[in-house]
Parts: C-alpha cells; structure tokens; sequence
C-alpha cells in the first residue's frame, strides 16, 4: 500500500491552455475524490466516483473541467481553456468502504497548478 | 448549508506543552463524522483523528484528543506534550454525506 499518487505534483500554463491531472488511489478503495485547495482555505470538494460511476458532483466544477474513472481505478481531471482563477491545489482521495461507518478519505499530495 | 468554521487563524506554542484548537459546526444532520487533519508545509494531509456524532465518548488517539460538545456543535482538538512534529496547519472536517467539509485551517507553530 503506497498511498495516494498523483501526477505531476506541480503544473505551470498559460491562460488558455488545457492540462490534465493523474490520481491513483490506495489499492481497492472503491471511492475516489477530487478536492480544491486555494491557498489560505481548507480544501474545497469537486466531485468523486464509485467505481467508474461519477455520483456527485458540486456547483464548483464548470464545464470546463472534466473528470473520469475509467476503469474504476485511477482518475483524471481535466480543466480546459484554463483561467487564472484555476490556480489551486488539486487534491484527491480515496476511500474504502462508504458503507462502513467509520470510512475515512486519505489524501494524495496534490497538484498545484499555476496559471499565468 | 452545512459549514465548519475555525476561529483561530494562527496558534502557536512550546514544546512540551499542550494546545487547544476550536472549531464549530453548522448542520441540521443528526447523524454525521468528524475529523481533525493535518497538513505539514508542503506535504500531504493526513488524517489525526475522527470522532462518529452518535458516540459520546471523546476520540483519542496518542497525544490527540478532542472534546466534543454535540449540543454546542463545537469539536475541538487537544495536543498534549507538543512536538516540534506537530508544526503544521490543521483543518477541521465535517461529514454527513459523501463529501468532506472543511473549515479554512489553524496554522499551529511549535518552537523549541
């Protein structure tokens, strides 16, 4: 068990550009989320999957921004025609079992964009 | 809306010593989580500790404690015998459904 990856742990564009983000969760966590931390602020939830499902999703990811689960195993975020406003810490998580009560989300190091 | 708000922006305090960081909560659930989580500069958040709202007995874990206060909605985090370790931002979490709700963090700084 090797944790949370994603890649890459830092992205720099220009305004415009589209980038997409890479999250592989813990081995058999059948949930996986996707978070954004602007800097001052606690992390800010975007969507999450249960399998390759997408369940939810908040008012915060436009339509620029797309998600996928492909195989139910790693996820990717893409974020297209990126403004400077995108700048932030993307975080993802995973989790095990949703039906457990007790279900904690652990957390990736994130990918910090920079939009210039 | 459900919110989570931490008053403290910064803390700080010395080693050895014990800390508290408060934090409250906004929700109409009867049923819901809470969790402390750590933030280290420039390294991943890690989960300190939970606490299921149909439990009254308060979580501990190690040198982390919180005292939960349901009726006040209030759930704070005590750190006994700080260490240098500690030095980091902790974020308050709420979660009644899927997602995690956090308030904007306490930049705790222990010295030596």
């Amino acid at each position: 068990d090797t944790g949370v990856s994603q890649n890459p742990r830092h992205k720099i564009t220009k305004r415009g550009q589209n980038v997409t983000f890479r999250c592989d969760p813990i081995s058999e966590h059948n949930r996986l989320y996707w978070y954004r931390q602007t800097l001052g602020q606690g992390p800010e939830f975007l969507t999450y999957f249960q399998n390759e499902a997408q369940l939810e999703k908040s008012r915060l990811l436009s339509d620029r921004f797309s998600a996928e689960r492909p195989k139910g195993s790693f996820s990717t975020l893409e974020i297209q025609r990126t403004e400077q406003g995108d700048s932030a810490m993307y975080l993802c998580a995973s989790s095990l079992d949703y039906r457990a009560s007790t279900d904690t989300q652990y957390f990736g190091p994130g990918t910090r964009l920079t939009v210039l | 809306a459900q919110t989570v708000t931490q008053s403290q922006p910064e803390m700080s305090v010395q080693e050895a010593e014990t800390v508290t960081l408060s934090c409250t909560y906004d929700t109409s659930e009867n049923n819901y989580y809470l969790f402390w989580y750590k933030q280290p500069p420039s390294r991943q958040m890690i989960l300190v500790i939970r606490q299921e709202a149909y439990k009254q007995q308060n979580a501990t874990e190690n040198r982390f404690s919180v005292n939960f206060q349901k009726a006040a909605k209030s759930f704070s985090l005590k750190i006994s015998d700080s260490q240098l370790g500690d030095t980091a931002m902790y974020f308050c979490a709420f979660r009644a459904g899927t997602a995690l709700i956090f308030g904007k963090g306490t930049t705790l700084s222990v010295s030596s």
